[in-house]
């Protein structure tokens, strides 16, 4: 099975920082990567697809990159709104998905 | 708009039973396949098991194979989980996802499952 490790766990930042959140797959995933968003109580809402294509209605300052085994989620400035926990997925292995542990961002 | 709403947590004791449902609506259901997705208290998310957009084709995670099974019904728009065997690190949220084969596109809002005596 794949193994998908975030980092870091969780961090704290202030409204404005660029943010990157940093996901490792266990071996190449071949861009079959997505990001979701988590805020408490709530189901995770997807952000990005094919580890760089926003999904419908997400905001431009959310952007994905990377390949082979290791992705980035980056934030370019971060908005009260986005202080969440983010999770990466792959489906390399569709349709037997694996989640990254969670990245808590929080407020400085 | 694509709606998913689970029903059917509770709280079970251990080596009990419990059926979760899962009514969509908001797209043709027949077309998609679907998953089951739950998130322990506290923790990570993790994927329980998918279904094929006719029925075929299931897949489940190493931790509740032979124990939990995923069915459809096609004509109700239904998606359901059969949970058997239960077992306290079962504990957990359940939600429902639509599948997109890229990630899993619409999420319901959860029904919490509690396994104690």
């Amino acid at each position: 099975a794949i193994r998908m490790t975030q980092s870091p766990s969780s961090f704290s930042a202030s409204t404005g920082d660029r943010v990157t959140i940093t996901c490792r797959a266990s071996q190449g995933i071949n861009s079959h990567l997505a990001w979701y968003q988590q805020e408490p109580g709530k189901a995770p809402k997807p952000l990005i697809y094919g580890a760089s294509n926003l999904q419908s209605g997400v905001p431009s300052r959310f952007s994905g990159s990377g390949s082979g085994s290791e992705y980035t989620l980056t934030i370019t400035s971060v908005q009260s709104e986005d202080f969440a926990t983010y999770y990466c997925q792959q489906y390399y292995t569709y349709p037997m998905y694996t989640f990254g542990q969670g990245t808590k961002l929080e407020i400085k | 708009q694509v709606q998913l709403v689970e029903s059917g947590g509770g709280v079970v004791q251990p080596g009990g039973s419990l059926r979760l449902s899962c009514d969509a609506s908001g797209f043709i259901f027949s077309n998609f396949g679907m998953h089951w997705v739950r998130q322990a208290p506290g923790k990570g998310l993790e994927w329980v098991a998918f279904i094929r957009f006719d029925g075929y084709n299931i897949h489940y995670a190493d931790s509740v194979k032979g124990r939990f099974i995923i069915s459809r019904d096609n004509s109700k728009d239904t998606l359901f989980l059969q949970m058997n065997s239960l077992r306290p690190e079962d504990t957990a949220v359940y939600y429902c996802a639509k599948d997109s084969q890229q990630a899993m596109d619409y999420w319901g809002q959860g029904t919490l499952l509690t396994v104690s005596s």
